[in-house]
């Protein structure tokens, strides 16, 4: 079965610092992996997949198969980050998203 | 990517009655989603929409319950039935394909009283 964990719900840092929010996935096939993002009052929207390998807003996440992680980093944390932030797996060739409980990330000017 | 739009943005309704939430795309999309996000909570896929057929239901929703149309590749109806406090919800529309990943509308607020 596959499954999402991201261990923290919460999750405050103060502006300037680095950021690490960790994904950890459960499954036996071939993972396409994201993040979404999502900002008070607006929509879900997409942040990263791991087979763009880009960095968005200064985010990158690294698909590390051998610990089953796909943690979100930032080296330097800025108050427009402060956000609900989801990690969600997918299978290769499917659509479909299992997505985790989701950290919420809160910048401390 | 594609845009969706979603209707009604929110929504107060009486128990026992029903809703039906449109999810319209401007383009084909191969998959569209519908999911719940009760207060404090991640996603919950409810079902996948299957243009031309029946919906493929997740665990725990059942079609009587949340009956859903695709009579297109481009618009989606959900319809949350006999609804109770409990149905109280964001509901959203999420569509894919050619190779581009899940993006979601804007949701539905629900509130039954």
């Amino acid at each position: 079965a596959q499954r999402v964990t991201q261990p923290e719900k919460l999750l405050s840092v103060f502006k300037g610092a680095p950021v690490e929010l960790k994904c950890n996935y459960s499954y036996s096939g071939s993972p396409e992996l994201f993040w979404y993002v999502q900002y008070s009052r607006q929509r879900l929207q997409l942040l990263l997949r791991h087979i763009s390998r880009e960095s968005i807003k200064g985010f990158t996440a690294d698909l590390n198969k051998g610990e089953t992680s796909f943690h979100l980093k930032k080296p330097f944390a800025q108050e427009e980050d402060s956000a609900m932030y989801y990690c969600a797996l997918g299978g290769a060739g499917s659509y479909q998203l299992t997505f985790g409980k989701g950290t919420k990330l809160s910048v401390i000017p | 990517s594609a845009v969706i739009s979603q209707k009604p943005s929110r929504d107060i309704c009486q128990r026992g009655t029903s809703l039906t939430i449109q999810c319209q795309v401007d383009s084909q999309v191969t998959m569209m989603f519908w999911y719940r996000q009760q207060p404090g909570q991640s996603l919950t896929l409810i079902a996948t929409a299957n243009q031309g057929s029946e919906a493929t239901y997740e665990s725990g929703f059942v079609i009587d319950k949340f009956p859903i149309s695709r009579p297109n590749l481009t618009f989606s109806t959900l319809t949350v039935s006999n609804m109770s406090p409990e149905d109280s919800s964001i509901y959203l529309c999420s569509v894919a394909g050619y190779d581009q990943p899940q993006h979601f509308g804007d949701g539905t607020r629900l509130s039954i009283l």
